[in-house]
């Protein structure tokens, strides 16, 4: 199984600044006949299911702002916040779906400073 | 709307059975893979099992796999997955997506405790 580490466990900034949270992958999820990257970021509010945030390691799901961005390629990742607001406060996880089983990242905790 | 509502959670002892269920509307069911991803409180999320569009094809992680079985009735619109043999790390929500890759689809999941 393809292992995905993320790094913070946990992330406090301050309103309206950077939040940067990173994932990598046990091997690569870059898939070369196409070079796509296998990689989505969720975000998870207390008490909520997981929403997609963001698709093939950078594509951002219709509605969801575009403080939230996303890069990287075959084994590392990143998930940027540009200008944290109230309502970002979430657990957000990263999931590799290259291979089955897919799995997710541990999670990362995003609070306001 | 596209949605999914879980049900049959519940507590339950050690040993014992559940069958969960996760109904879809919005959508045709049978066009897609549905899964099963759980989360125990507190961690990470843990994909558990899915099932292809006509049923014909199912996949299991290897903790439950023996003792999970997921199935669908297309023409009811929903999915299920019957857990037998629980332990108490089968403790957990119990969520339902509409396909992984990635998965774009939620239900709000179905608590599962597993205690005597």
């Amino acid at each position: 199984d393809i292992v995905m580490t993320q790094s913070p466990d946990s992330l406090a900034v301050s309103l309206g600044e950077r939040a940067t949270i990173t994932c990598k992958s046990s091997q690569s999820v870059l898939y070369s006949s196409n070079n796509k990257n296998y990689l989505a970021w969720y975000q998870q509010k207390p008490g909520q299911p997981p929403k997609l945030l963001i698709s093939w390691a950078s594509t951002r799901e219709s509605g969801v702002p575009d403080r939230f961005s996303g890069s990287g390629s075959g084994t590392d990742f990143t998930l940027t916040i540009s200008s944290l607001q109230a309502e970002d406060v979430a657990v957000y996880s990263c999931q590799q779906y290259y291979s089955t089983p897919s799995t997710f990242g541990q999670g990362t905790k995003v609070e306001i400073k | 709307e596209v949605q999914l509502v879980e049900s049959g959670g519940g507590l339950v002892q050690p040993g014992g059975s559940l069958r969960l269920s996760c109904a879809a509307s919005g959508f045709t069911l049978g066009r897609y893979w549905m899964h099963w991803v759980r989360q125990a409180p507190g961690k990470g999320l843990v994909w558990v099992s899915r099932i292809n569009g006509d049923g014909s094809s199912t996949t299991y992680a290897d903790s439950v796999k023996g003792r999970f079985t997921i199935s669908r009735d297309n023409a009811k619109n929903t999915l299920y997955l019957q857990m037998n043999s629980l332990r108490a790390e089968d403790t957990a929500v119990y969520f339902c997506t509409r396909e992984m890759s990635p998965a774009d689809v939620w239900g709000k999941g179905t608590a599962v405790t597993v205690s005597s």
